[in-house]
């Protein structure tokens, strides 16, 4: 299955409304995460089953979508937010990901 | 909190075995709750699932890398460990042991280790 992310880079404001979009080849159902990286750091899970936040994680992180077309949105960006951003299936073996949003 | 930590050999020379070693604190590797996987990121690209270790020692592994790639487990030492054999320049990477929950996120990450594949 192969997770197609857009855009592959975007720039923004503090404050700003973010949307981060990921397509899969086939239908995945919510089978879907989204993950954080920052420079020189493990990735980090944000988001699970398309639209759960994981424990911790702000609620300006929102996910959605089921089937093939995903969304991941933060509302209000903040400064500590800039990162690279991937979404990954749980669907099927292999699991992938999308080549990643950068944020700047 | 669990805790995973990649330990091995930072420089490996081509056509030789990669070996690497996750030892896993706070947690047991034999919750049949969980699966630990390997991932891999070369600099600069993105994130490439490697395989991952059941419980019970059943194992499952990326059809891009299967015929290289083994994965295995030690509960006795709470450690799980990947080699990856006959590498190359592009197996030049960091490379992440992974926890993966129920829902199929992976949930607890090490912090990486850089391999490099040079002579």
């Amino acid at each position: 299955i192969q997770m197609t992310q857009s855009p592959s880079s975007l720039s923004a404001s503090v404050g700003d409304r973010v949307t981060i979009t990921c397509q899969a080849s086939q239908d995945i159902s919510t089978y879907l995460n989204w993950y954080q990286q920052k420079p020189g750091k493990a990735p980090k899970l944000l988001i699970y089953g398309a639209s759960n936040l994981e424990t911790g994680v702000p609620s300006r992180f929102s996910g959605s979508g089921s089937g093939t077309d995903f969304t991941f949105t933060i509302s209000s960006l903040q400064a500590e937010d800039v990162a690279t951003y991937y979404c990954q299936h749980c669907d099927s073996l292999p699991y992938t990901f999308g080549q990643g949003t950068r944020l700047e | 909190q669990v805790q995973l930590q990649e330990s091995g050999p930072g420089l490996v020379k081509p056509s030789q075995t990669l070996s690497l070693t996750c030892t896993v604190s706070g947690g047991s590797v034999s919750n049949e709750l969980y699966f630990w996987n390997w991932i891999r990121q070369p600099a600069g690209k993105g994130l490439e699932w490697i395989g991952r270790v059941y419980p019970t020692g059943v194992t499952n592994y990326n059809p891009s890398l299967k015929s290289r790639v083994t994965i295995s487990l030690d509960k006795s030492k709470s450690q799980f460990s990947l080699r990856l054999s006959s590498v190359t320049a592009a197996d030049t990477a960091v490379y992440y042991c992974v926890r993966k929950s129920g829902r199929g996120q992976f949930d607890s990450w090490g912090q990486g280790a850089l391999v490099t594949v040079s002579s």
